[in-house]
């Protein structure tokens, strides 16, 4: 298996513009985890998905931020509209099992301007 | 609830000298405990795992971790440093929440390791 794989990887946007990160986990994963990555607040657990229906997603920021996992081998974290201050690093994980390792993909570089 | 705390937000060693990076958990189950690596500007890499086996645990690149359950700790240990080591350490706890197992990080902690 390739891993999870993200899409893009750097993405720049301006301001106002919608954003839609992708992500495709392992196959055969039935857990997904949407992460942040910024200096101020660390690693931030955003949603998560269990066998493609979203349990928790308490750490998404704001109504801005929306998540979806039509199947198994594919989500998608959308912010509309962006501002500057989503500007961070986004990673998507999966993993086969609770209690198991998360994988990770290489993350998305989001920057608004 | 489950939290994970760094003791240290940087560690600076020198090349050769032992590593160690402090981690302390708390969870309501009997936890997962991980060690991710990340290197500057790359995803996160797994380092070791404790799945509730042996105590101490081997992991990559000379790591070791181990489990201590009384003192609620998880430090990770390399008896040489080496330059490549420098990076961003996350100690990781994933214990049911909610019925559902969701893996928790720590801040992190930046080694810098000198020639």
């Amino acid at each position: 298996d390739a891993g999870v794989i993200q899409s893009p990887r750097h993405e720049v946007t301006e301001m106002g513009q919608e954003v839609t990160l992708r992500c495709k986990p392992i196959s055969g994963h039935d857990y997904l985890f949407w992460y942040r990555q910024t200096m101020m607040r660390g690693l931030e657990l955003l949603i998560y998905f269990n066998n493609n229906v979203p349990i928790d997603d308490s750490g998404m920021p704001e109504d801005r931020f929306s998540a979806k996992m039509p199947n198994a081998s594919f989500s998608t974290l959308k912010i509309q509209p962006s501002e500057p201050r989503d500007s961070a690093v986004y990673f998507c994980a999966s993993s086969s099992r609770g209690g198991t390792e998360a994988f990770f993909g290489q993350g998305t570089r989001l920057t608004v301007v | 609830a489950q939290s994970v705390t760094q003791l240290d937000s940087h560690v600076s060693v020198s090349e050769g000298t032992p590593v160690l990076l402090r981690c302390n958990y708390s969870s309501s189950y009997s936890p997962s405990l991980f060690w991710y690596v990340q290197h500057p500007n790359k995803g996160l890499q797994l380092l070791l795992k404790y799945t509730s086996a042996a105590t101490l645990v081997k992991g990559i690149n000379g790591f070791e971790a181990e489990f201590k359950k009384s003192e609620t700790s998880f430090h990770l240990t390399k008896p040489s440093a080496h330059m490549s080591d420098a990076a961003e350490y996350f100690c990781v706890v994933s214990g049911v929440s909610g019925g559902s197992y969701i893996p928790t990080f720590g801040r992190g902690t930046s080694l810098i390791v000198h020639p």
